[in-house]
């Protein structure tokens, strides 16, 4: 049982190139979520799938676009890669119903350095 | 005010000691609270969730929660070394309408020394 998958682990940009990141679950869960980590700043949601079909922007959406493609994945792309977002990258996924939400189940992560 | 507070940290704790780990949150009405603890270079993997005030023991975890004052902790007992590491609490909004999004406190890095 692979849980998430992320796709790549590390990744060095230029500044102005694009790139996408990729997640994919096998737990059957109906929503995703895209965070980054900081120094410093915790985890911070860029976007999220609350099911298939949708997406919805998070605290930090400026400079990321999201798809989700099927049930299983969802995808983070950087049309233009800026220094500010040299971040630690994690994908995650929930099976949400009712009031008591799931926990989140983490990607192991991408590294992305944008010089 | 930030939406999750924890205690700043780092704590260091002798090995077999009790190490306290607090969290303080904003939104009233959060309904869903949990301890994720993260390995330097690792993801965040589930501890605890606790949802109903109280405390809820899972081995040498204790998780308590006291929606009245906004406030939940995490105990870890007999500390190991094993358990250094960051923790990260982590809280959602109103359940039914958060659709699962937690907010993450900045974490409270242990360390358990021998």
């Amino acid at each position: 049982n692979a849980g998430v998958t992320q796709t790549p682990k590390f990744q060095v940009l230029k500044t102005g190139q694009s790139m996408t990141l990729q997640c994919a679950q096998d737990m059957n869960h109906n929503s995703m979520y895209w965070y980054r980590q900081d120094p410093g700043m915790g985890l911070r949601l860029i976007y999220y799938s609350a099911s298939e079909g949708t997406t919805d922007k998070g605290e930090v959406p400026n400079g990321y676009n999201v798809s989700r493609l099927n049930k299983r994945e969802f995808s983070l792309r950087l049309e233009s890669a800026a220094p500010s977002q040299t971040s630690v990258y994690f994908c995650a996924s929930s099976f949400v119903r009712g009031v008591q939400d799931s926990p989140l189940h983490f990607g192991n992560g991408t590294r992305l350095t944008v010089t | 005010q930030k939406e999750v507070e924890q205690n700043s940290g780092p704590l260091s704790v002798p090995e077999g000691a009790i190490a306290s780990l607090n969290c303080t949150y904003s939104d009233r009405v959060s309904q869903s609270f949990f301890w994720y603890r993260q390995y330097s270079g690792k993801s965040p993997e589930l501890i605890m969730s606790i949802y109903s005030n109280g405390d809820k023991e899972d081995g040498r975890f204790t998780a308590q929660l006291n929606k009245a004052s906004q406030y939940v902790s995490l105990l870890i007992r007999d500390s190991q070394p094993s358990d250094s590491a960051t923790y990260l609490c982590a809280v959602t909004n109103a359940g039914g309408t958060s659709y699962g999004k937690l907010t993450f406190g900045q974490g409270t890095i242990l360390t358990v020394h021998p």
